[in-house]
C-alpha cells in the first residue's frame, strides 16, 4: 500500500516568513492532492497535481510536483495568521477496478505567531 | 445544498450502544466516501460508494462497522457495539466521480465527532 510521510509534523512560523512543507509518497504518484484543515472543520481542498513538474499557484500558496523523487512540496510566502492549520497531502491510488482512493499523509500542523 | 452536510456534528454515546452517522453529498457527485481521524493522526480510509457498483469496504476496521449509500444520495455510517477506540472524527468526502485518472478533488464535510464514553 502507499504511504505518505510529510516533513516537519510540525512548524512554528513567524508572520511575513516564508515556509514549506514536503510530502513523501513510496510509490509512483497518479495525483497528488494538498488540502487544509483547522481544528474541528472539514478539509479544505487547495490543490491538485497530477503532471510531473506540475505547479500551481493560489494565492500566496504554491505546491509542485516532481514525479521522479515522487514528491511534492507546498511553500507558502510571506505567511498569515489564516496559513494556520494541519496541512495534509493525498495521493490517488487507483486499482485494477478503476476505483480511486486517497491515502493521506499524517499532516504538518502549523501555527504561525506575530 | 453547496457543500457535503454531515450529521450530527457532535456525538456522545456509552459503549456498547449503536450509533448511526449521515452524510448528504453535494448534489451530483457520484462518488462517496468515508474516512475516520483518530486525534493526532491523519485520515483513514473506510469505505467508499461509486454509482451503482459495489462499494469498496476495504478499509472497514471490523464487522462492526456498515455503510449504505441510496443511488447517488445520502449515505449513512453504522457502527454497532461502540468501542471506546472508535472515538475519533468521522469524516465524508464527494466527488463527481469515476474517472480513473484521479484527477477529481474529493470535497469534505465537516466531520461528526464521536465521542465513547
Amino acid at each position: 500500500s502507499q504511504e505518505l510521510e510529510q516533513s516537519p509534523q510540525s512548524l512554528i512560523v513567524q508572520e511575513g516568513k516564508n515556509l514549506t512543507i514536503n510530502c513523501t509518497s513510496s510509490k509512483t504518484l497518479y495525483g497528488l492532492y494538498w488540502y487544509k484543515q483547522k481544528y474541528g472543520e472539514g478539509l479544505i481542498f487547495l490543490m491538485m497535481l497530477q503532471k510531473g513538474g506540475e505547479e500551481k499557484s493560489h494565492e500566496k500558496i504554491t505546491a509542485k510536483l516532481d514525479e521522479k523523487k515522487q514528491q511534492s512540496s507546498l511553500h507558502i510566502t510571506a505567511s498569515q495568521p489564516s496559513h494556520a492549520g494541519i496541512y495534509l497531502c493525498g495521493a490517488v491510488t487507483i486499482s485494477n477496478f478503476g476505483n480511486e482512493k486517497l491515502t493521506f499523509g499524517t499532516g504538518t500542523r502549523l501555527t504561525i505567531i506575530p | 445544498g453547496a457543500g457535503v452536510s454531515q450529521s450530527p456534528s457532535n456525538k456522545v454515546t456509552e459503549k456498547g450502544k449503536d450509533v448511526e452517522l449521515r452524510c448528504d453529498p453535494i448534489s451530483g457527485h457520484t462518488a462517496l466516501y468515508w474516512y475516520r481521524q483518530r486525534l493526532g493522526q491523519g485520515l483513514e480510509f473506510l469505505i467508499y460508494f461509486q454509482g451503482n457498483s459495489a462499494p469498496d469496504k476495504s478499509g472497514l476496521p471490523s464487522d462492526r462497522f456498515s455503510a449504505e449509500r441510496t443511488g447517488e444520495s445520502v449515505s449513512t455510517l453504522t457502527i454497532q457495539r461502540t468501542q471506546q477506540e472508535d472515538s475519533a472524527v468521522y469524516l465524508c468526502a464527494s466527488s463527481l466521480g469515476l474517472s480513473g485518472q484521479g484527477n477529481q478533488p474529493q470535497h469534505f464535510g465537516d466531520g461528526t465527532r464521536l465521542s465513547i464514553l
